[in-house]
């Protein structure tokens, strides 16, 4: 089955820092890519995108989806220790999520 | 809290032993989802119902595990003669007729099999 593969698979920046997450797949026929956001329980959604090169954006976090490249990237800005998390990206196949591996981020006071 | 909540929150067991796991969906979600999730992975799906119907189910779901979903609202997944494999939580999420692809999960089962 193709995989959905995200980038770093951990990172650690200080508070304040702007942090870039990737996420690459390989089929292009999909309705949908999603973010969520997971702190120790359930994952907790954040953007859908369906369209590409258009930014999804909420508060410090944005999120754009390039079909033709076939990645995503989320963006965190002015990162606080409560935006420690793994970050997963999961495309949406015909009713069901194929999830990456994720990327868990700790952001350091 | 009008959440998908699942229940036992936790659970640990025997090896050999059968399990189930009950999920109540987002009212008026029509759509509920199983996944599986282990340590330093994402989630994997395992099956998912729109109403009473079973859609799909994954080749992860051996013939131990069964899902069901009989009136179309809460969902059971029941795991037959656990192994120590089976030990992951247990995801369940839901998503409403419209929007059906925002997918929106539950608390999770953390199984442990001894």
């Amino acid at each position: 089955e193709d995989k959905v593969v995200q980038s770093p698979l951990s990172l650690v920046v200080h508070e304040g820092d702007t942090v870039t997450l990737n996420c690459s797949y390989e089929v292009t026929n999909f309705r949908s890519l999603l973010w969520y956001k997971q702190e120790k329980k359930a994952p907790t959604f954040l953007f859908m995108l369906t369209s590409s090169g258009i930014e999804k954006k909420s508060g410090r976090l944005s999120s754009i989806l390039d079909k033709k490249e076939l990645f995503s990237i989320l963006n965190i800005t002015a990162t606080q220790t409560g935006d420690s998390a793994v970050y997963l990206c999961a495309r949406n196949q015909g009713g069901k999520l194929i999830f990456g591996q994720g990327t868990e981020l700790s952001v350091k006071p | 809290d009008t959440g998908v909540s699942q229940n036992p929150r936790h659970k640990i067991t025997k090896r050999g032993q059968n399990v189930t796991f009950r999920c109540d969906p987002i009212s008026e979600h029509n759509r509920l989802y199983w996944y599986r999730q282990t340590l330093g992975q994402g989630p994997e799906f395992l099956t998912y119902f729109q109403n009473e119907a079973q859609l799909e189910k994954s080749r992860l779901l051996s013939d131990r595990f069964s899902a069901e979903r009989p009136k179309g609202s809460f969902s059971t997944l029941e795991i037959q003669r656990t192994e120590q494999g089976d030990s992951a939580m247990y995801l369940c999420a839901s998503s409403p007729p419209t929007g059906w692809e925002t997918q929106y999960f539950g608390p999770g089962t953390r199984l442990l099999v001894l």
